[in-house]
């Protein structure tokens, strides 16, 4: 089965940018979709299909997708960006499913 | 506004069955894929299963740690997703999120969730 590996934790100063991996072979060839989730709420769709904003996300929040890594990049980073960021890709490499990476924690100092 | 609801959670024991609902308003609810996603305590995001809209076929998959106990059904008429859950385990206690699906199958939108605990 597919396995996307994500650091547990990302940490950046308020106005720095912050860049979020996450890994998976060769996921340039797939899409991939992002969430943040923070403490005791649902998770937000907030990159799509590699590099897509839903409508409401602020243009802070950019992605991009090749080779063995892609990569969720907020820009000047608020304290209100403090939380877990999951991976998303589709696979049915073996039977279809969806897969999630394990989650980054992002600290914001 | 698109709205999802998740109800039917609670404490059960193992080996026993439940069944979640997941009402969904704002959006033609009959033209979407619904995926259920869940989240044990502390832990990660685990995708459960989905099922796709009528127009391509009304079919469901599984992940390998749920499937051939949960099942997952839709009533297109009154815009509600159902998971059904039997045989329980202790490792299915979790948060258990629908999603309605984008194009490309990931959650556009998601419900606030409801918790299942599996405990005796």
């Amino acid at each position: 089965s597919y396995v996307l590996t994500q650091p547990p934790s990302v940490s950046v100063a308020p106005g720095q940018t912050a860049s979020i991996t996450c890994g998976g072979n060769n996921i340039g060839s797939k899409t991939v979709h992002w969430y943040q989730q923070k403490p005791g709420q649902a998770p937000v769709l907030v990159v799509y299909d590699d590099s897509d904003r839903p409508s409401g996300i602020p243009e802070r929040f950019s992605g991009s997708n090749s080779g063995n890594t892609a990569t969720l990049t907020i820009s000047r980073v608020e304290a209100g960006d403090e939380a877990d960021y999951y991976c998303q890709v589709w696979d049915d490499s073996d039977h279809s499913n969806w897969v999630f990476g394990g989650g980054t924690k992002l600290t914001v100092l | 506004e698109v709205q999802l609801v998740e109800s039917g959670g609670g404490l059960v024991q193992p080996g026993r069955s439940l069944r979640l609902s997941c009402t969904a308003s704002g959006f033609t609810f009959g033209d979407f894929a619904m995926t259920w996603v869940r989240q044990a305590p502390g832990k990660g995001l685990e995708w459960v299963g989905f099922i796709r809209s009528k127009a391509f076929g009304g079919t469901t998959e599984y992940a390998a740690s749920v499937k051939g106990r949960f099942t997952i059904s839709r009533d297109d008429f009154k815009s509600i997703a159902y998971l059904q859950l039997n045989s329980l385990k202790t490792e299915d206690t979790a948060v258990y999120y629908c999603t309605r699906d984008g194009g490309n199958s990931y959650g556009l939108n998601w419900g606030q969730g409801t918790l299942v605990t599996v405990s005796s």
